[in-house]
């Protein structure tokens, strides 16, 4: 069993679209959650963080983290033909820098 | 800042050839990162080095695979001799450590745009 799992997608979505992307993982151990962003052929940039339970908001980004269930979400709300994009989910223990990554979801809004 | 620089971005090789790849961290960070990324396994942890020094190499496929950082600003990958099951895109990434006296910051990784790898 991977310690990220994520589903692939692809997903497809019409503009203006509430989106939700979901990570689940084993390790207890883990306090740090962070979603990316990858653009098409470019490497991944950091969206979103959050330490250890609770949401996170950013404009019009929402991040939920769910250690209870080991459960992390990602939710764009307005989706724009911008948001097009490899998301990965990332993990990391408190000690030590090594993080644990998600395959990646990729959407896709339509205009 | 220039962010995560790494050459070449696009490299086509034989198989039996040699190829390095090379990476430039971000000036003060001190963790460096190699992932390999692909559509059916997604973003693999090859190596990371901390302060120059590598930590865990457990991710390297096989000795076919090395990687040096001989000082805080270079690192590289190398693949000799590569196989066309090692086409891949290939990331480099650095961040600075969690914490970091007199610094808030979240040990955010900094991808470089990658190396694109074909091997026929």
């Amino acid at each position: 069993q991977k310690e990220v799992e994520q589903d692939p997608g692809p997903l497809s979505v019409p503009e203006g679209a509430i989106v939700s992307l979901n990570c689940t993982y084993s390790n207890s151990a883990f306090q740090y959650f962070m979603w990316y962003r990858q653009y098409s052929r470019k490497g991944p940039e950091l969206l979103m963080y959050t330490y250890s339970s609770g949401n996170k908001e950013d404009g019009r980004f929402t991040a939920q983290v769910d250690k209870s269930s080991k459960y992390i979400s990602l939710f764009i709300r307005d989706s724009q033909p911008s948001d097009s994009a490899t998301y990965l989910c990332a993990m990391s223990e408190g000690a030590g820098n090594q993080f644990y990554f998600g395959t990646g979801t990729s959407l896709t809004v339509i205009p | 800042d220039a962010g995560v620089i790494q050459s070449p971005r696009h490299e086509v090789t034989e198989m039996g050839q040699e190829v390095t790849l090379r990476c430039k961290p971000i000036s003060g960070h001190n963790s460096l990162f190699w992932y390999r990324q692909t559509m059916m396994r997604g973003l693999e942890l090859l190596i990371y080095f901390n302060n120059n020094v590598p930590i865990d190499d457990s991710g390297m496929p096989e000795d076919r695979f090395s990687a040096k950082m001989p000082n805080a600003s270079f690192s590289t990958l190398k693949i000799q001799p590569s196989e066309p099951r090692d086409s891949a895109v290939y990331f480099c990434a650095s961040s600075l450590d969690r914490g970091t006296s007199g610094r808030r910051n979240t040990g955010e990784l900094f991808f470089g745009e990658g190396s694109r790898l074909t091997v026929l």
